[in-house]
C-alpha cells in the first residue's frame, strides 16, 4: 500500500539558516503530494502541494519538487524565521494503491528556529 | 471564513462514558475525515466519508462510530471511552476524494 516516510527530527536551526526536511513515498500510479504545517495548539494547514511529476509547489518561501525518479518530495526553505517553528507533515493521496479518499501522512518533523 | 468547525475544543471523560464529537464544514465539500493525533504517531485515520451517505473504516476504527448526518456534518461517537482514546481528534474535509484536506482546530480529549 501507499506510504510516506519523512525525516523525524526534531530539527533545530538558527534564524536565516537553510532548511531541508526529507520526504520519500511509496505509491503506485500517480499520487498527489502535500506538505502540511501545524502551529502549536492548532490544526493542520496546507503549506504546498504538487499533483504531477516535476511540479514544484511553493508558498511562504517554502518549496518542494515532486521527483518521481527518486520518489521524493523534500521541503526546503532558504532562510528560516522564528515564526516557522512548527511541525511539518508530508502526505500523499491518490495513488493506485491508495484507499479512495485517504491521505497518507508521515509522522511529522518538529522544527524549532532560534533567534 | 468558518471552514471546518469542531466542538468541543476540550473534554474530560471518565472511563466508560460516551460522547459525540461534532464536525461541520461550510465549503460544500463531499469528503470528510476523522483523524487522531498521538505523540510520535503522526495522524491516523479513524473513519472517513467519501460522500454523503457513505462511511468507511480507516486505520484505527475500533471503539468509534461515525454518522454522516448530511453533506455538512460528520460526527464521531465514543460509546464507552477508554484511557487509550486519550488523544487530539481532528476533523477534515476535502472537495473530493484525493484532493487536499482542510482541518478543524482539534478536540483535546482526556479519558481518566
Amino acid at each position: 500500500g501507499d506510504s510516506v516516510t519523512q525525516m523525524e527530527g526534531p530539527v533545530t536551526l538558527s534564524e536565516e539558516a537553510f532548511l531541508t526536511i526529507n520526504c520519500t513515498y511509496t505509491a503506485t500510479g500517480y499520487p498527489s503530494l502535500f506538505w502540511y504545517v501545524q502551529y502549536p495548539g492548532e490544526g493542520l494547514q496546507l503549506l504546498l502541494k504538487a499533483t504531477k511529476a516535476d511540479d514544484k509547489g511553493s508558498n511562504k518561501g517554502f518549496e518542494a519538487t515532486y521527483r518521481k525518479e527518486t520518489t521524493s518530495f523534500h521541503l526546503e526553505k532558504g532562510s528560516v524565521q522564528v515564526s516557522d517553528s512548527a511541525v511539518y507533515f508530508c502526505a500523499l493521496s491518490g495513488g493506485r494503491g491508495s484507499t479512495l479518499g485517504r491521505l497518507y501522512f508521515g509522522r511529522g518533523t518538529q522544527l524549532t528556529v532560534w533567534p | 471564513n468558518a471552514g471546518v468547525t469542531q466542538t468541543p475544543k476540550f473534554q474530560v471523560l471518565k472511563t466508560g462514558q460516551s460522547m459525540t464529537l461534532q464536525c461541520a464544514q461550510d465549503m460544500n465539500h463531499n469528503s470528510m475525515y476523522w483523524y487522531r493525533q498521538d505523540p510520535g504517531m503522526g495522524l491516523r485515520l479513524i473513519y472517513y466519508s467519501a460522500s454523503e451517505g457513505t462511511t468507511d473504516k480507516g486505520e484505527v476504527p475500533n471503539g468509534y462510530n461515525v454518522s454522516r448526518l448530511n453533506k455538512r456534518e460528520f460526527s464521531l461517537r465514543l460509546e464507552s471511552a477508554a484511557p487509550s482514546q486519550t488523544s487530539v481528534y481532528f476533523c477534515a474535509s476535502s472537495a473530493t476524494a484525493n484532493t487536499e484536506a482542510f482541518f478543524g482546530q482539534g478536540t483535546r480529549l482526556t479519558v481518566v
